[in-house]
């Protein structure tokens, strides 16, 4: 069925390393799609978004790729701080004009120092 | 003062009753939306409307209804509180100028627990 999913539940880096974070999407339709971070207590926060006509996009430390090909979307994180530590959630739209997102089940970014 | 509120913050209540979380937004969005979160799961839609007078099902609405009572205002009630719907709830909002999918803006979470 339709889901959108990421590869790791955890992933642990380096502080001011580089962080990859992966998700899969299986419906053909999505043509949005948008990375959020939550911290712990607090509300899913906007990072970066990219729609189908693009293949990447670039933010302020962050570039979200897009490879409809594989349906695969990625999000780098260039330079990790403690700050960024959270749960990241890839998101996407494929509701036939709803604009509900289906969300991923995240992935729980720790820094080490 | 935030743009996305949600009341209560915390909710613990029993089998049975019926509760209401609240929601309200000044980003002047014309969108608002409910999901819940589960541990180890992504948030999972409830209910979602355009504007005043529109109220759409989400992915899962059972056991769920909703009141859009002004742009700016949109609720979540429980006729029948049970167990399984323990979760954390989300408000969000959205503008229709970002186009379809646009960018949603979240409030900071309801925790309820249903004993």
């Amino acid at each position: 069925g339709e889901s959108v999913g990421l590869h790791l539940p955890t992933l642990s880096v380096q502080e001011g390393d580089n962080s990859i974070i992966n998700c899969a999407y299986s419906n053909s339709a999505s043509d949005y799609f948008i990375w959020y971070k939550q911290e712990s207590g607090k509300g899913p926060q906007f990072i970066i978004d990219i729609r189908s006509n693009m293949d990447k996009r670039q933010g302020q430390r962050v570039t979200v790729l897009l490879n409809k090909t594989v349906k695969h979307l990625s999000l780098q994180i260039a330079a990790t701080q403690p700050g960024d530590s959270a749960v990241y959630f890839c998101a996407e739209n494929s509701r036939g004009g709803a604009d509900g997102l289906t969300f991923g089940k995240g992935t729980h970014l720790i820094i080490q120092p | 003062d935030a743009d996305v509120t949600q009341t209560p913050r915390n909710r613990i209540t029993k089998t049975g009753k019926r509760i209401m979380l609240e929601c309200s937004q000044t980003k002047g969005h014309d969108r608002m939306y409910w999901y819940r979160q589960d541990p180890g799961l992504g948030l999972r839609l409830i209910y979602y409307s355009f504007d005043v007078k529109d109220i759409n099902k989400g992915e899962i609405s059972d056991g769920y209804s909703v009141s859009r009572q002004a742009q700016a205002k949109f609720s979540l009630s429980l006729e029948s509180a049970i167990p399984n719907q323990t979760a954390l709830y989300f408000c969000a909002t959205s503008d229709r100028t970002s186009g379809r999918g646009g960018t949603q803006y979240f409030g900071p979470g309801t925790r309820l627990l249903v004993l």
